[in-house]
């Protein structure tokens, strides 16, 4: 069964700092790759998604992850985080055939300090 | 707004009662899916649609619940009887299938509380 791991369940970072949230998937065919953003009190957003090509995609707002199909990651990343990026980040995978269920991990709560 | 409808935004029911959600997914998706998100866990799939075919139905989805899509556009989700570890966020996303996929937009939720 396909299943994602997020490993930090809570970070906290100062304005400025570098981010880095891990995510793992288990699952042996093709895959698409999403992360989502929960602003408070907001609906599930798209940050950005992977189907095929450059491993490296960039999405909204700065943030870009990276697809290493060998160690199953899909890690997010951003540079540079400011106050309005504390939110909270969910991993999610889907099969690309067969099933187009989505599959997320438990998410990532970030808090930014100004 | 153009997005992914749900109604009511927040439900209180007894113990017991039966509780019906509605969701208007955007008007070309033709893939609507149904999640549940409880506090500190990440959305759990429940079931999704492909136009009005039941296409995956998670094993979490007991009997009491039940979803449909009559006409391929919305749907609805009820909880029968319902019971207190149904009180969650009832999420709602929709997709357009067609060549590989494409992302999911979610509702704003239906917040279930069983008291």
């Amino acid at each position: 069964a396909q299943s994602v791991s997020q490993h930090n369940h809570h970070v906290i970072l100062s304005e400025a700092a570098s981010l880095e949230l891990g995510c793992n998937y288990s699952y042996g065919g093709t895959v698409n790759l999403f992360w989502y953003v929960q602003y408070p009190g907001q609906h599930l957003q798209l940050l950005l998604k992977y189907f095929s090509g450059d491993p490296l995609v960039k999405g909204i707002k700065g943030f870009e992850a990276e697809f290493i199909k060998s160690k199953f990651s899909f890690n997010l990343r951003k540079p540079s985080v400011q106050w309005s990026d504390t939110a909270e980040y969910f991993c999610a995978v889907n099969a690309g055939s067969g099933t187009y269920k989505y599959i997320f991990g438990t998410g990532t709560r970030l808090k930014v300090l100004a | 707004d153009t997005g992914v409808s749900q109604n009511p935004r927040h439900k209180i029911t007894k113990r017991g009662q039966n509780v019906t959600f509605r969701c208007d997914p955007i008007s070309e998706h033709n893939r609507l899916y149904w999640y549940r998100q409880t506090l500190g866990q990440g959305p759990e799939f429940l079931t999704y649609f492909q136009n009005e075919a039941q296409l995956e139905k998670s094993r979490l989805l007991s009997d009491r619940f039940s979803a449909e899509r009559p006409k391929g556009s919305f749907s609805t989700l009820e909880i029968q009887r319902t019971e207190q570890g149904d009180s969650a966020m009832y999420l709602c996303a929709s997709s357009l299938a067609g060549q590989g996929s494409t992302e999911a937009f979610f509702g704003q939720g239906t917040r279930l509380t069983v008291v």
